[in-house]
Formats: structure tokens, C-alpha cells, sequence
């Protein structure tokens, strides 16, 4: 029953760091999303991916990149952070991209 | 490009009051309309959706109303209660390449419920 997964939960780096965020899902769903949230603007989406090996770009791409080398997982990689990448993500997952999507609880990432 | 905006950023009211929160969508093909509750710390779920051959939908005490020639789309909820305190989503459906669909969200509404 455990849905999307994000690990880590937390995570403080250093500019200039790479890091990888990680999503698993258990739903067998298609779409997996990578979305960064930032207040007052709401969910920003970053990398999509419509089914397993393939990768598409969304509002925010620069500064980040994916893979998606199973269906089940969509790994998020920052090469070399920013502080402007200060944020919390979000993963999700669907079975289409009209229909309902299903959010991990996040990634809380600093970066100073 | 495609945009949803979302209306009003806060909303506070008194527990038992109605809540509405309304948005406006930019893409005249968009189909899909969910709604998400976001409460501290978690990630946001899916409360109510709608898809564009039905004008409203009810869920106990939340619906959903939608005009497309107007193109926007509005959440109601009854009788308040202090654990409907949170930040609410809407989101609109567009196409991208390859016959795909995609969500774009509102910039959210926080709702504090007063007992």
C-alpha cells in the first residue's frame, strides 16, 4: 500500500554539490512526474515521462535531468546545484496524462 | 504559454460557512479538471475532478462546478470544518506533443477553517 515514494525526505547541500532524488511507485502507472513547489507558485513541472525509457521536458527543465530505466522508478539528478534550486519536490504518478495523479510526500532540498 | 490561475491565494472562514475557491484556464481543449488538498508536510491529493462533458459533481460536502465557454472552473465546500484547513490545488489538463496530455496547476489557495 505504499503508493509514491520519495527518498530522501530531507537534504541540505553545498552549491556547486550533484545529488539524485529518487521516486518509486507500486501502481504500475505510465506517467511519472517530477514537480518542484515553491511559494506562492504552486506545482512547477520540471520532467515528465510517459512510460519506461523515455523522458520529456516540462516548465523548469534547466538544471535538472532524468531517467526513467524502469517503469516503477524516475530518478531526478541535479549536476551541479544552485541555490535558485533551493525547493521542495514532489513525484507523481498516473495512468495517463488526464488522469488522477498520485503525489509522494516530497523532498525537502537547501542548498546553501 | 498554457496557464491556470487560481482564486483567491487565501480564504478564512468560519466552520459551518461555505468555501468557494475559482479558476480560470487559458487552453480551450482542456478536458480534465482535478482538484487537490495539500496539508503540512504531505504531498497534495486528489480531493474531486471533473472532465469537460459534465458541468458539475458532487461529493458529500464538496463539489465541482465548470463552464467551458467561460473556461473556468470552481470548488464549493458545505459546512466547513477545521480539518478542511489546508492549501488547495486546482489543475487543467493541456496536450503536448506526441498526443500526449499533461496537468498545469493553480498557484494554490491556503483555507483556515475557524472554530
Amino acid at each position: 500500500n505504499a503508493g509514491v515514494t520519495q527518498t530522501p525526505k530531507f537534504r541540505v547541500l553545498k552549491t556547486g554539490q550533484s545529488m539524485t532524488l529518487l521516486c518509486a511507485q507500486d501502481m504500475n502507472h505510465e506517467y511519472m512526474y517530477w514537480y518542484r513547489q515553491d511559494p506562492g507558485m504552486g506545482l512547477r513541472l520540471i520532467h515528465y515521462s510517459v512510460g519506461e525509457g523515455t523522458t520529456a521536458k516540462g516548465e523548469v527543465p534547466d538544471g535538472y535531468n532524468v531517467s526513467r530505466l524502469k517503469k516503477q522508478n524516475f530518478l531526478l539528478g541535479l549536476e551541479s546545484a544552485a541555490p535558485s534550486q533551493t525547493s521542495v519536490y514532489f513525484c507523481a504518478s498516473s495512468w495517463g496524462g488526464n488522469q488522477p495523479q498520485h503525489f509522494g510526500d516530497g523532498t525537502r532540498l537547501s542548498i546553501l | 504559454g498554457e496557464n491556470v490561475e487560481q482564486h483567491p491565494s487565501t480564504l478564512s472562514v468560519q466552520e459551518g460557512d461555505s468555501a468557494v475557491i475559482k479558476c480560470t484556464y487559458s487552453d480551450s481543449a482542456s478536458n480534465y479538471f482535478p482538484w487537490y488538498k495539500q496539508e503540512l508536510g504531505k504531498g497534495p491529493q486528489l480531493i474531486i475532478d471533473i472532465r469537460s462533458n459534465v458541468g458539475e459533481k458532487k461529493d458529500q460536502r464538496i463539489a465541482v462546478t465548470l463552464n467551458k465557454t467561460a473556461k473556468h472552473f470552481s470548488l464549493h465546500i458545505t459546512e466547513t470544518q477545521p480539518e478542511d484547513s489546508a492549501v488547495y490545488f486546482c489543475a487543467a489538463s493541456i496536450g503536448v506533443s506526441g498526443g500526449y496530455n499533461k496537468l498545469i496547476f493553480g498557484a494554490g489557495t491556503r483555507l483556515a477553517v475557524h472554530p
